[in-house]
């Protein structure tokens, strides 16, 4: 019953370093996604992926890179860490790019990540 | 372009008090709605959902009916638990196009016993 994992849940970064956010699903969706809350705010799409190979920019990708090798693995890098990327971080998956089916998005439980 | 409004909180009930929190929403075509919840220290999980308009969604005492002349997708449960203090997050999906969630920015729901 595992669906989406994400590691690790707590981090602290110093700025200037880089550390990957790693995320796996075992419910063999092509779609995958990263998105950062930040304080009382919505959750805005870092980057997102259709499939293996194939991945593109949502709403604030600067500063991160992603790489989708496999179906399962949906790894975000932070190069250079910046305070602004004080944020929470969630890895998500769905069955299908279809919104009119109802297809749900699949949460991991979060990564929190400082940078000082 | 597709967005969410939520009622700002926190909202603040006594135990066994009725609660709604409002949400509207603007999209093109007919989107998919849904409400997640976010308890303390945990990531989001699916609270109901709704596909077509005038779907009522429920789940733990939670409903949400799907209004498309109001573009409005309220979540209401007739009594509250402390149990239920949490993050509430309505979103949506557009059935055109690649299916990525669009958050309104949450309500903090605060119960006391």
């Amino acid at each position: 019953n595992a669906g989406v994992t994400q590691t690790p849940k707590f981090r602290i970064l110093k700025i200037g370093q880089s550390m990957t956010l790693q995320c796996t699903q075992d419910m063999n969706h092509n779609y995958m996604y990263w998105y950062r809350q930040d304080p009382g705010m919505g959750l805005k799409l870092i980057y997102y992926s259709v499939g293996a190979g194939i991945t593109d920019k949502g709403e604030v990708p600067n500063g991160y890179n992603v790489s989708r090798s496999t179906t399962e693995d949906f790894p975000l890098r932070l190069e250079l860490a910046a305070p602004s990327q004080t944020s929470v971080y969630f890895c998500a998956s769905s069955s299908s790019g279809t919104g009119g089916s109802g297809n749900t998005i699949y949460f991991g439980e979060g990564s929190w990540l400082t940078v000082v | 372009g597709n967005s969410v409004t939520q009622m700002e909180g926190p909202v603040t009930l006594s135990e066994e008090a009725f609660l709604t929190i409002n949400c509207t929403y603007t999209a093109t075509g007919y989107p998919s709605l849904f409400w997640y919840v976010q308890y303390p220290g945990e990531g989001l999980q699916l609270l109901l959902k709704a596909t077509k308009a005038d779907d009522k969604g429920s789940n733990k005492g939670f409903e949400a009916t799907y209004r498309k002349e109001t573009t409005s997708f309220h979540l209401e449960k007739g009594s509250v638990q402390v149990s239920d203090s949490a993050v509430y997050f309505c979103a949506l999906i557009t059935n055109t196009g690649f299916q990525k969630l669009v958050f309104g920015t949450g309500t903090r729901l605060l119960v006391s016993p």
